[in-house]
């Protein structure tokens, strides 16, 4: 079945660097990859659209130069978060739908990524 | 504007029991639903997806319901297990008319407990 790699799976920084998170398909393609964001107890918000080979499409509210999306192949997604601050701390997940398949195909997610800003 | 509502919140039952989730949703125009089982600390992991025509479809010990007229969907789990410890998640998409992502609203799930 599609498996969706995501990586670290947990990740400490100090305010004010970046740290940036990969997302793989390890065994079919993407062309749209996405990015959501898990406060505790609470549902999964999509931040953005990553597209590939072309500019993510951000939801409302979510800044772009903040967090950075690039899809530069078909199977790998990066989100870097830049000058992290403490309220970035959350827990980030991706989602792939494999290409040529249909809104009706379900979505793989990672495993997620627990970021921690100190 | 698109909303998945889902109940109970939270629920605690005894291994062996048998308990249902509910999912009601306002999201149109209906594509397909969703459940995903959560764990914690993990990405989402998919249990069923319907359509409009379906109205049941089961994945082993989990049966999923669908009526499309009422809006309404349910998750009923047979002879619980302690890995069935989990959230659950109601996620309905909208038909996609292109661009960004593909019109998924979901819910905030219910924090399913087993207790030995």
């Amino acid at each position: 079945g599609a498996v969706v790699s995501q990586h670290p799976s947990w990740v400490i920084c100090k305010s004010g660097t970046s740290v940036k998170i990969e997302c793989r398909s390890l065994d079919f393609q993407a062309t749209t990859m996405f990015w959501y964001r898990q406060f505790p107890k609470q549902s999964l918000m999509l931040m953005a659209t990553s597209n590939e080979g072309s500019k993510a499409t951000y939801e409302q509210g979510v800044e772009k130069d903040k967090f950075l999306i690039n899809h530069a192949s078909l199977t790998l997604s990066t989100l870097t978060v830049t000058s992290a601050h403490p309220e970035d701390s959350s827990f980030y997940i991706c989602s792939a739908r494999p290409l040529g398949q249909g809104i009706n195909y379900g979505y793989t997610f990672g495993s997620g990524t627990r970021l921690t800003v100190v | 504007k698109n909303q998945v509502e889902q109940s109970p919140q939270s629920l605690i039952i005894l291994e062996g029991k048998n308990c249902t989730l509910q999912c009601n949703y306002t999201v149109s125009p209906f594509s397909n639903l969703r459940w995903y089982k959560q764990d914690t600390g993990r990405g989402p992991v998919s249990l069923t997806i319907m359509t409009f025509s379906e109205n049941t479809k089961s994945n082993g010990r989990y049966t999923a319901t669908l009526d499309a007229d009422t809006k309404q969907s349910s998750l009923h789990i047979t002879a619980s297990q302690l890995s069935d410890s989990a959230s659950y998640i109601c996620v309905v998409s909208a038909q996609y008319s292109g661009g960004g992502a593909d019109g998924l609203t979901f819910g905030k799930g219910t924090h399913l407990i087993i207790q030995p």
